[in-house]
């Protein structure tokens, strides 16, 4: 099946740091989410990614979808401890129509502590 | 809005029992819902999608008449692990959209251990 690589595993960083993560695929996704998953919690979407090109921000973070619609990154500005947290990409394919088919393919997660 | 609950959010049952799980959406109506397994330190897992009223579509390598699930009305999914053994102990998470290929929002998880 699909797979996406996402890195790095994991980060750790100073308060205050930028951080910066990608996913790259061998296929093409329709749509790019990034989400945040706390312990013992759902995931959370934070950014939803809907056009090649697209450059969206969230507060602190910004996410973009790869032009090749292959890859996209997050990035995280001026870190705070809540920030803490397992970061993930998911993908979701084209269906018919050219409209996004549900199923989800997620990265591996990017495991990010923050030291105050 | 799109809050999805799950009950229970941990469980603890012997080898050999079965174990019922709901998903439901409280603010909207899911007509998809998906059910995704993780283990510890690892990524989500899809097991299978449900559509309300029709069968469950199960991802490869996943046993039907294992994990039994249900989709009987729009705000309401259940995931059964029949006959339970400790290799099934894991985190399960659902997830609702209100259509195929619309936002899925995830539930809190259940952390099922089986001894």
């Amino acid at each position: 099946g699909q797979q996406l690589n996402q890195s790095p595993q994991s980060m750790f960083i100073q308060e205050g740091e930028d951080v910066s993560m990608n996913c790259t695929s061998s296929s093409i996704f329709n749509t790019w989410l990034w989400y945040k998953q706390e312990p013992g919690e759902g995931p959370v979407l934070l950014i939803a990614l809907y056009k090649a090109g697209e450059l969206t921000s969230n507060g602190r973070l910004t996410a973009q979808f790869g032009i090749t619609r292959k890859d996209s990154f997050l990035n995280i500005s001026a870190s705070i401890p809540s920030d803490v947290g397992i970061y993930f990409c998911a993908g979701q394919p084209r269906g018919a129509g050219g409209t996004s088919y549900g199923k989800l393919t997620f990265g591996q997660g990017t495991i990010l502590t923050v030291h105050p | 809005g799109a809050v999805v609950s799950q009950h229970p959010s941990r469980v603890i049952c012997k080898s050999g029992t079965s174990v019922k799980i709901e998903c439901r959406s409280l603010d909207f109506q899911a007509t998809t819902m998906f059910w995704y397994r993780q283990f510890p330190k690892q990524s989500l897992m899809l097991m299978a999608t449900s559509n309300e009223g029709s069968k469950a579509t199960y991802e490869q390598g996943v046993e039907k008449d294992k994990f039994l699930i249900n989709h009987a009305s729009l705000t309401l999914s259940t995931l059964t692990v029949t006959s339970a053994h400790p290799e099934d102990s894991s985190f399960y998470i659902c997830s609702a959209s209100s259509g195929g290929g619309d936002t899925q929002y995830f539930g809190p998880g259940t952390r099922l251990t089986v001894l």
